[in-house]
């Protein structure tokens, strides 16, 4: 059974301070790694991806993807108020192009 | 928002009738999804299209039928719905420029009483 696992939260986080949210993933041949942003009553918004072993950054967001421990990792830096949301990691599989699997979501509070 | 619109967004319907959601795209994608979104569960791959009449199965597949006639139009059937598929409806498109990125559309809401 392949899967990706997240914490579910909340994972509270005062205003400016880093947010770091994991997400371990159980098919060692998983290529391409997806974080999604979800307001409650909204569509999934993807806010990084990426295909590489390291960091990868955009902005306030940073991915890490360690490939041999396979876990790949979101950090939020300045947090802030509206980045409370759940937090999706997505995992495209081995031999499954497409076939994105979801993690359940962290929900992230970040408190003024 | 990646040019997609689902219909209709919210309806209520009753066990054992049919129901048809919609999912259209203007930007001529090639790939599209029917993912379902329960509390626990996260975002679930139904059916997946490649191309006009070119579809397949995804994790949760049972219940549901899929149909794409034209390039911008994606239909998920549920052919007898059931209270288990009450749920948060959604449908993604890749936009096939090489990666696996998909963008989502705003859902549907589907209540079965």
């Amino acid at each position: 059974q392949k899967e990706v696992e997240q914490n579910s939260g909340p994972l509270s986080v005062p205003e400016g301070a880093i947010a770091s949210l994991n997400c371990t993933y159980s098919d060692r041949g998983s290529q391409s790694f997806f974080w999604y942003r979800q307001y409650s009553g909204k569509s999934p918004e993807l806010i990084m991806f990426i295909y590489s072993n390291g960091d990868k950054e955009d902005g306030r967001f940073t991915a890490q993807l360690n490939k041999a421990s396979q876990y790949v990792s979101l950090l939020i830096r300045d947090s802030q108020p509206s980045d409370s949301a759940t937090y999706l990691c997505a995992v495209n599989p081995t031999d499954s192009w497409g076939k994105l699997q979801f993690g359940a979501g962290t929900q992230v509070v970040v408190t003024p | 928002d990646a040019g997609i619109t689902q219909s209709p967004r919210h309806k209520v319907t009753e066990t054992g009738t049919p129901v048809t959601l919609r999912c259209h795209q203007t930007e001529n994608h090639r790939y599209m999804y029917w993912y379902r979104q329960d509390p626990g569960h996260g975002l679930r791959l139904i059916h997946y299209s490649y191309g006009v009449k070119d579809t397949d199965k995804g994790e949760v597949s049972d219940g549901y039928s899929v149909s794409r006639s034209k390039t911008e139009d994606f239909l998920l059937t549920l052919e007898s719905a059931t209270s288990s598929q009450t749920s948060v409806y959604f449908c993604a498109i890749t936009e096939g420029t090489g990666g696996l990125e998909q963008y989502f559309g705003p859902g549907t809401r589907l209540t079965v009483t």
